[in-house]
């Protein structure tokens, strides 16, 4: 299988800040990852795929980058509604594979 | 707007069968190009995908759980159905109904998620 890491796990921030996350496939991937956001009680949102292809409807704060092995999620300016765990995805073979999660906390 | 909504039984005793159950509005499974399936998250821990199906055609499952799970449409209901047999508390989660973004399952991402519903395995 393929092992996603994803660092941090965890990260403290305040509004305005921007954030990075990092997420690592154990072998190359090519450029098919998507990135979720998850909030308890609420369904999960795809904010990215295709590693740089942002979502219809999701904030153009949210950009991701990478290819192959090591891929990034940004978030510029944090807002409130962006305190939340974020995830990563591989979706170049079975079985689909996720990162542990970052979670966003409020500083 | 596609919306999806799970549900079955919050508690499932050991050894027996869990079975849930995914009504999809907005979207027919049957008249839809997509993948339609299961991801699961354990209590403090990650995503975990289990299985998805092409309504006519293809069936994927995770070899962690191939043997246990099972898929299934009920197109007069636009329901979609996920079985996993002798279960144990490690099968504790959230479990997400989830449609992938296009008629294939490696290259597309899950665009659509239901809230996910609660399965605690418990005697």
């Amino acid at each position: 299988d393929i092992q996603m890491t994803q660092s941090p796990s965890s990260v403290s921030a305040s509004v305005g800040d921007r954030v990075t996350i990092t997420c690592r496939a154990s072998q190359g991937i090519g450029r098919w990852l998507a990135w979720y956001q998850l909030k308890p009680g609420k369904a999960p949102k795809l904010l990215i795929y295709a590693a740089s292809t942002l979502q219809s409807g999701v904030p153009s704060r949210f950009s991701g980058s990478g290819s192959g092995t090591d891929f990034t999620l940004t978030i510029t300016s944090l807002q409130p509604e962006d305190f939340a765990a974020y995830y990563c995805q591989q979706a170049t073979f079975f079985p689909l594979t996720f990162g542990g999660g970052t979670k966003v906390e409020i500083k | 707007q596609v919306q999806l909504q799970e549900s079955g039984p919050g508690l499932v005793k050991p050894s027996e069968t869990l079975s849930l159950t995914c009504t999809v509005s907005g979207d027919s499974i049957s008249g839809s190009s997509y993948y339609w399936g299961w991801i699961r998250q354990p209590p403090g821990k990650g995503l975990e995908w289990i299985v998805s199906m092409y309504y006519g055609g293809s069936t994927y499952h995770n070899p962690s759980h191939k043997s246990r799970v099972s898929i299934s449409v009920d197109t007069s209901k636009n329901q979609v159905s996920l079985r996993l047999s002798s279960v144990t508390a490690a099968d504790t989660a959230v479990y997400y109904c989830a449609r992938w973004s296009g008629d294939d399952l490696l290259e597309f991402a899950v665009d659509v998620w239901g809230k996910g519903t609660t399965v605690t395995v418990s005697s």
